[in-house]
């Protein structure tokens, strides 16, 4: 079975920290993916990876950043945690090799990251 | 990617069918329709997908129209467990560079 596995369940964090989200797969999938998803408006994507070394901007990447310096761990960096990070984290990594197109991306169980 | 619109909540009797609706009149020849799930207080699961034809597997079935720009998903016997938020996403099957992008999905609540 695929795993994505995230370092934290639950984290705190005091405003003005650097905060660190980890997440790694075993699965050597190409892509890695950082959403976050808050009440009303979604799973939101952040930042996408389409491969070592390789990012993309999502939607809200805004006061984040991501490194990917190897293919199964990618990290999600708030330089300085603020109040309105306050949310839920979900990293999800997905294959690009597909077959009969079915190329789905395999999710971690969240972080809830409290800023406080 | 093509984006998709989903009615923002549903509700089922238990052991009756569920069908949720998806359009996405913007999708192009070579995108296919996933659909995901969230249970609460868990990640996402993938669920099903198809590119044009009806597709089924042991979770549900796929109903993609002739035109491509809508599909429902169909869940036979609907029980508690089934209550979720429900995800449909248009994108390239082959693409090693598209983003995934879910709107805000259809929560569907089934009860007894």
């Amino acid at each position: 079975d695929v795993k994505v596995t995230q370092s934290s369940r639950y984290l705190v964090k005091r405003t003005g920290e650097k905060v660190f989200l980890e997440c790694v797969q075993d699965m050597d999938h190409e892509n890695m993916f950082w959403y976050r998803q808050d009440p009303g408006l979604g799973l939101r994507l952040i930042y996408f990876s389409y491969d070592v070394k390789m990012k993309e901007k999502g939607d809200i990447p805004e006061g984040y950043s991501v490194s990917r310096e190897k293919k199964e761990r990618f990290s999600l960096i708030l330089e300085s945690a603020s109040t309105n990070q306050t949310s839920m984290y979900l990293c999800a990594s997905r294959s690009v090799r597909q077959r009969y197109g079915r190329t789905e991306a395999f999710f971690g169980q969240g972080t809830r990251l409290t800023v406080v | 990617d093509a984006k998709t619109t989903q009615p923002p909540s549903m509700d089922c009797a238990e052991g009756r069918a569920a069908n949720l609706p998806c359009n996405h009149s913007t999708i192009s020849g070579n995108e296919y329709v996933y659909w995901y799930r969230q249970i609460h207080s868990q990640g996402p699961q993938y669920i099903i997908h198809g590119l044009k034809n009806n597709e089924t597997n042991e979770m549900a079935s796929l109903i993609i129209t002739e035109d491509r720009k809508s599909s429902t998903l169909i869940l036979p016997h609907a029980t508690l467990r089934d209550t979720a938020v429900y995800y449909c996403i248009v994108r390239w099957g082959s693409s090693n560079t598209g983003k995934l992008i879910f709107g805000q999905g259809t929560t569907l609540q089934v009860k007894p």
